[in-house]
């Protein structure tokens, strides 16, 4: 079974700086999509970012980047000029390839990312 | 893009009464939707999968009889809490993934979530 660990339950950053969430996976799949989330206190699950195993290339998204390295099954969310408004818990989260529509999301623990101004 | 509705957004009720809470898909259609329940400060747990015309897939540990689910509809899931008791207390939200996007890598929309409160 795939799991997905986050080992840093809570972290912070000052306003402007950058900040590394980490994130590794166990799989035995080889082709899988990855994704981190975020969740503020309003609770609402959005979508940061995501990445496809297949791709070598890290994907990008303004201020939010990942490092993937599939070899390690790591992929860490790099948040570049953090802002006060990405204070907000983090999910990293795995999904495989196979099963179409019933493919399931599988979390992480998440990470608490403080800003502080 | 895809959007997902949840309703109630919060519910308070005495410990014995059913909930009920429903997700739709407001402009896709769903064959397959997810529950998920979150305790304060924790991760998102899935609890069943659900199925349009067929049974819901549960999860290992999630009570069937106890968190009914029905998908009776490519636009509607509701999940109903039975007979409620104060430690089903938590936070639950639901998925889905607009399967006429294409491509496996389409990400799960979520809805704002339920927060359920039982005295």
């Amino acid at each position: 079974a795939q799991t997905v660990t986050q080992s840093q339950p809570e972290m912070s950053v000052q306003e402007a700086e950058t900040v590394t969430l980490s994130c590794t996976y166990d799989t035995s799949e080889s082709d899988y999509y990855l994704f981190w989330y975020k969740q503020p206190p309003s609770r609402q699950m959005i979508l940061v970012i995501r990445q496809e195993a297949y791709k070598q290339q890290n994907a990008t998204e303004n201020r939010f980047s990942v490092n993937f390295q599939k070899a390690a099954k790591s992929f860490s969310l790099k948040i570049s000029d953090s802002q006060l408004g990405d204070a907000a818990m983090y999910f990293c989260a795995y999904r495989g390839i196979y099963g179409g529509a019933t493919n399931k999301l599988i979390f992480g623990t998440g990470t608490l990312l403080a800003v502080q101004p | 893009g895809a959007v997902v509705s949840q309703h109630p957004s919060w519910v308070i009720c005495k410990s014995g009464t059913s909930v009920k809470i429903e997700c739709r898909s407001l402009d896709f259609q769903a064959t397959t939707m997810f529950w998920y329940r979150q305790f304060p400060k924790q991760s998102l747990m899935l609890m069943a999968t659900s199925n349009e015309g067929s049974k819901a897939t549960y999860e290992q540990g999630v009570e069937k009889d106890k968190f009914l689910i029905n998908h009776a509809s490519l636009t509607l899931s509701t999940l109903t809490v039975t007979s409620a008791h104060p430690e089903d207390s938590s936070f639950y939200i639901c998925s889905a993934r607009d399967p006429s996007l294409g491509g496996e890598n389409q990400p799960q929309h979520f809805g704002d979530g339920t927060r359920l409160s039982i005295l």
